[in-house]
């Protein structure tokens, strides 16, 4: 079975700080996705990025990036120059990329908030 | 191009009665998911459509929920009748199919049971 685990329950950076939000995982898939979330206290849940198991680079995308170190099966996201708008809960999720129904298993959840 | 939408925002029901939550994925895309959050809980998967078969409901809680995907575009799920822990948020999200993997979610159904 797949499980995400995320164990900061939450995190304060100051504005313009880079941040790093853990995520580890446990599965015996060979081939997975990684992916992580934010929802805003708006409610909707905001992709951000992705990183498939078979990537040999560490996905980015924008002010986002991925550290993933597959051996220790941590999938940790990282902020750079945190922005105010970046306060929300983020959620990091996988998916079993084999075949069959792709269903997203999530960790908890984590709160970012971001000082002035 | 139009994101996932749900309808509606917000429910308030009782125990007993019904209710229909509504999905409309981003166009063109065959993969649906329905998941739930619970209260203070993981955001859980309840089941996924390939166009209008359900290709995996192992996540659905019991008989009390029905999915369809009536000419495999928009998505309902009922709940009938609503019990107190059926409360939490209804997320759905649609993927375009094999050659991507990204799910885009939907802002979610609030559903309170009273």
């Amino acid at each position: 079975a797949q499980k995400i685990t995320q164990t900061q329950p939450g995190m304060f950076v100051q504005e313009k700080e880079a941040v790093t939000l853990d995520c580890t995982y446990d599965t015996s898939d060979p081939s997975y996705g990684l992916f992580w979330y934010k929802q805003p206290s708006s409610g909707e849940m905001i992709f951000l990025i992705y990183q498939g198991s078979y990537d040999q680079q560490n996905a980015t995308e924008g002010r986002y990036s991925l550290n993933f170190q597959k051996a220790r099966k941590s999938a940790n996201l990282v902020i750079s120059a945190s922005q105010l708008g970046d306060s929300a809960m983020y959620f990091c999720a996988m998916g079993n990329l084999q075949g069959g129904s792709e269903k997203l298993v999530f960790g908890k959840g984590m709160k970012l908030t971001v000082n002035p | 191009e139009a994101g996932v939408t749900q309808f509606p925002s917000h429910s308030v029901i009782e125990k007993g009665q019904t209710v229909t939550l509504r999905c409309d994925p981003i166009s063109g895309h065959d993969n649906l998911y329905w998941y739930r959050r619970v209260m203070g809980k993981e955001i859980k998967f309840l089941l996924h459509f390939v166009k209008e078969s359900k290709q995996d409901e192992s996540g659905m809680p019991n008989n009390r929920f029905l999915a369809e995907r009536t000419g495999g575009t928009y998505s309902t799920l009922k709940v009938q009748p609503a019990e107190l822990e059926d409360s939490g948020v209804y997320f759905c999200a649609s993927r375009a199919g094999p050659s991507t993997d990204t799910q885009y979610f939907g802002p979610g159904t609030r559903l309170t049971v009273l």
